[in-house]
């Protein structure tokens, strides 16, 4: 069975700070797919980044960046200097089958504050 | 191009009644995924709908059950509805094998009230 555990339930901060979300997973596969989403008040999940179990560079796109350790079974994401527009809730999830089965987080919900 | 559009937006049902929710996929996507979640929590995978058929399931009984069309849309529909089946109903669309070729796009959902 796989598992994606993201411990910080709410997280606040104040705008231009850098903040980290954590994202922890478990499955016995070898090859799997992890992602995170971002869900706004408008309810719909929308894509960040897909990362495969064999592509452990780090990747930035912008204000974000993402951390992938197999050694920590762990994917985190940086949100550098956020601004009030990136509050939500941010899942991470995990996919080991072919086709659009995920297991999600919990979700931290992310409030940046003016 | 249209995205991922569901209806309805919100929907309210007392106990023992059925529901249909309805989803259309993004253009040229051609495989339906169905999630719940409840208040606070992340997303359930429901099942799948590929070529008309359901190709995965995940641990929902069988009062949950869907349907895909011709044309790609699909519907999902819950009987002998109970106070817990009260969520947000996410339909996903994608082009094949979802995590393999890309992201999945997915709707606003359904906001399931049963009282």
């Amino acid at each position: 069975a796989q598992k994606v555990t993201q411990a910080q339930t709410e997280i606040s901060v104040v705008e231009k700070e850098d903040v980290t979300l954590d994202c922890v997973y478990e499955t016995r596969d070898t090859t799997y797919y992890l992602f995170w989403y971002k869900q706004p008040p408008s309810g719909e999940l929308v894509f960040l980044i897909r990362r495969n179990s064999f592509d452990e560079q780090n990747e930035i796109s912008g204000r974000y960046s993402w951390n992938f350790q197999k050694s920590t079974s762990s994917f985190n994401f940086t949100i550098t200097a956020s601004q009030v527009v990136d509050s939500a809730v941010y899942f991470c999830a995990l996919s080991v089958t072919s086709g659009s089965r995920l297991t999600f987080g919990e979700g931290t919900q992310l409030t940046v504050n003016p | 191009d249209a995205g991922v559009t569901q209806s309805p937006t919100h929907l309210i049902k007392t106990r023992g009644q059925q529901v249909t929710l309805r989803c259309s996929p993004k253009s040229g996507h051609d495989t339906v995924s169905w999630y719940q979640q409840a208040l606070g929590q992340g997303p359930q995978f429901i099942f799948q709908y590929y070529e008309e058929e359901e190709r995965q399931r995940g641990n929902f009984p069988d009062r949950f059950s869907g349907h895909q069309f011709p044309n790609y849309s699909s519907e999902l529909n819950v009987n002998a509805l109970l106070l817990g089946d009260s969520a947000l109903y996410l339909c996903a669309s994608s082009l094949g094998q979802g995590a393999l070729t890309g992201e999945l796009f997915f709707g606003e959902g359904s906001r399931l009230t049963v009282l």
